[in-house]
């Protein structure tokens, strides 16, 4: 069972524009969600992480947005540059919860010039 | 200060062989924990480490192993080694067992043939 759904699988956006991508978990018990970004050749990055007491955060040009009851979160990055083309991964997690971090299958996205 | 290191970046195997695969957490940080990459199942998590003592494990079969030193350094083994076991294996670190917050190393690019 899939614990975190991640979609689109893949983005495609303009320079400029908005990129968003987004989550839906099923465990009412996970407390932290962070967004990771992976250029290829590295290893995951952290972006921006939300706790379920906050609605939204926002960092930068990265925003995300947090619907406890839906159980779905989002990720928008506002004008979106060719240097943000990455993967970028949403994932959940819980205290005293058996995996440290539960990640959803990831979305590439790439912003054209 | 330095990221999280791990050692040996890329490997090739033959099936059956076993692997050894070296970590190094960002100084300070007393939690390791390993994941698996792979394109068709993503990110998935294998095994935490804390004081030495492994603390949370993922669905993996016991091929797979690890162990903490008291420096925090971490190892992980994988005996048998199976075509499937082909991946990218991810180091994270974090400061204590209960912060969210984990640091991903570059990962070793495991090939078995």
């Amino acid at each position: 069972q899939q614990q975190v759904k991640q979609s689109p699988q893949s983005l495609i956006v303009q320079k400029g524009g908005i990129s968003i991508i987004n989550c839906a978990y099923e465990n009412t018990a996970f407390d932290y969600f962070p967004w990771y970004q992976q250029f290829p050749g590295k290893g995951p990055a952290l972006l921006i992480a939300i706790r379920p007491d906050v609605s939204e955060k926002k960092e930068g040009r990265f925003t995300i947005s947090f619907n406890k009851s839906a159980k779905q979160f989002s990720l928008h990055i506002m004008d979106s540059q060719p240097g943000d083309s990455a993967t970028y991964f949403c994932a959940a997690s819980m205290q005293g919860g058996s995996e440290k971090l539960v990640f959803g299958k990831g979305t590439k996205l790439t912003v054209n010039p | 200060k330095a990221g999280v290191t791990q050692t040996p970046r890329y490997l090739i195997k033959t099936r059956g062989q076993q692997v050894t695969l070296s970590c190094s957490p960002i100084s300070g940080h007393r939690s390791v924990s390993w994941y698996q990459q792979t394109p068709g199942q993503g990110l998935q998590f294998l095994f935490e480490y804390f004081s030495e003592t492994q603390r949370n494990k993922g669905n993996f079969p016991g091929r797979f192993s690890g162990r903490q030193f008291s420096n925090s350094r971490s190892e992980m083994n994988v005996s048998t080694l199976e075509l499937g076991d082909s991946a990218l294996y991810l180091c994270a670190s974090s400061f204590a067992l209960e912060a969210d917050t984990q640091y991903f190393g570059p990962g070793t690019r495991l090939t078995v043939l």
